[in-house]
């Protein structure tokens, strides 16, 4: 696609409920990445992908966190038994990556989905 | 570990006036260095970035911005804001665990 998409835009749970939150990279992107941010703060890295390969998910704050992209496209951000403290703007983003960049690669972001937990 | 620090959480300047958003950073290696823009409801837009080369980069809509590795800066620059540059502003550094400061909130005055 022209850009990176996530859907959805908003999502509202309930404390203890899971939700999933879908990332579309742009097309033919390698690597993917997810940040959340906080109201008033810059994104703050949670994982990242190479393709299907899971590369580093020390920013993952707890085992409630899960990510997967198992055909190295879309992406899914999974938080289960949600809490209040979750709630933030959760940011994907890709970038043309792979092994040969050595990271001087430009992340393109997406517009976010905005996690509400009551 | 590497982080990035922006001093001013919010700046206000007059339209038509210069503009310096302040940048520091930690990091062990030669850094890579990024600027993004957020508008209010908008995502994150890539502003410039440094991987190595020339310590002066160019960005789009007229920002710039110089890497100093001996003071570990790399702030961003325009010569005279215009009301639609009002946004925050993020510095970043890294690679693929990249690292985002807290940003500056530009306030543009008529």
């Amino acid at each position: 696609g022209a850009g990176v998409s996530q859907s959805p835009r908003y999502k509202v749970t309930k404390r203890g409920q899971d939700v999933a939150l879908r990332c579309d990279p742009i097309s033919g992107h390698v690597s993917l990445y997810w940040y959340r941010q906080a109201l008033g703060q810059g994104p703050e890295f949670l994982t990242y992908f190479n393709y299907e390969a899971q590369q580093d998910k020390s920013g993952l704050p707890n085992d409630r966190f899960s990510a997967e992209r198992p055909e190295g496209s879309i992406s899914t951000l999974t938080i289960q038994r949600t809490e209040q403290r979750d709630s933030a703007m959760y940011r994907c983003a890709s970038s043309l990556g792979g092994w040969g960049t050595g990271g001087a690669d430009t992340q393109y972001f997406g517009p976010g989905t905005r996690l509400t937990v009551l | 570990a590497q982080s990035v620090t922006q001093p001013d959480i919010h700046i206000t300047v007059s339209e038509g006036a210069s503009l310096e958003l302040r940048c520091n950073y930690s990091y062990g290696a030669t850094p890579y260095l990024f600027w993004y823009v957020q508008s209010p409801g908008q995502g994150l837009q890539l502003l410039l970035k440094y991987f190595s080369g020339d310590t002066l980069v160019q960005g789009i809509k007229g920002f710039e911005a110089e890497f100093k590795r001996s003071q570990s800066s790399f702030n961003l620059r325009k010569p005279s804001v215009h009301w639609s540059d009002a946004a925050e502003y993020f510095c970043a550094v890294g690679n693929n665990d990249m690292r985002f400061g807290a940003g500056t909130r530009l306030t543009v005055k008529p």
